[in-house]
């Protein structure tokens, strides 16, 4: 059980716009930032969106993340099929039983 | 370009200790405002922090391991270690190695990793 809640699947169709949510409460996504990342199978995870909606050099402008209270959703625009993979938010948690706390994960498919 | 990679046995019995390290190219891992974490995946599943240690020497481990971790830095050697005690199978993991960048403002912000290690603990 993870502390960050994800749906375990999302689809969509090349160039639709999907969106992934992850919630948590006041500890974690309520007062620190949010992360989200994308693992390709076999690999290593990638930094896909940094502080909430901030995207690193180098990730496509089709990925977009926001905030709202406890919640946060990653959104794909112009879907391609190389967007199959997995995504995770990820989030510091200040309660004494915190630290990095990580969704479960949602797959992405491509149909 | 920051490179990270990990390296350790591959293999380890029930009960006894595991023992991974990171080494750090194409940057110091004492420069100032980054941590050192390690993250685990178990096969199939998704990713569980495990700790870090700050630029500083200062840890901070998932309370849920925290019995068993043990997160320590060699700077001659640039790198980083980890060492999880009275491992069970439920340790069976890919075990990664990343670079923080979150500073003051907690932790999660992973900006390199490695590529990444399997560790199988049978007997």
């Amino acid at each position: 059980q993870s502390v960050l809640t994800q749906p375990p699947s999302a689809s969509g169709t090349p160039g639709q716009r999907v969106t992934i949510s992850c919630s948590g409460s006041s500890s974690n996504i309520g007062s620190n930032y949010v992360y989200w990342y994308q693992q390709l199978p076999g690999t290593a995870p990638k930094l896909l969106i940094y502080r909430n909606n901030q995207r690193p050099s180098g990730v496509p402008d089709r990925f977009s993340g926001s905030k709202s209270g406890t919640s946060a959703s990653l959104a794909i625009s112009g879907l391609r099929s190389e967007d199959e993979a997995d995504y995770y938010c990820a989030a510091w948690d200040d309660s004494l039983s915190g630290g990095v706390v990580f969704g479960g994960g949602t797959k992405l498919t491509v149909l | 370009q920051l490179q990270l990679q990990e390296s350790g046995s591959g293999l380890v019995k029930p009960s006894q200790t595991l023992s991974l390290t990171c080494a750090v190219s194409g940057g110091s891992i004492s420069s100032g405002g980054y941590s050192w974490s390690w993250i685990r995946q178990p096969p199939g599943k998704g990713l569980e922090w495990i700790g870090y240690i700050y630029h500083s020497g200062s840890t901070y481990y998932n309370p849920s391991l925290k019995s068993r971790v043990t997160i320590s830095v060699d700077r001659s050697k640039n790198q980083f270690s980890l060492k999880l005690s009275s491992v069970t199978a439920a340790d069976t993991a890919v075990y990664y190695c990343a670079r923080d960048l979150s500073g003051d403002e907690g932790g999660g912000y992973f900006d390199y990793w490695g590529q990444g290690t399997l560790v199988t603990v049978s007997s």
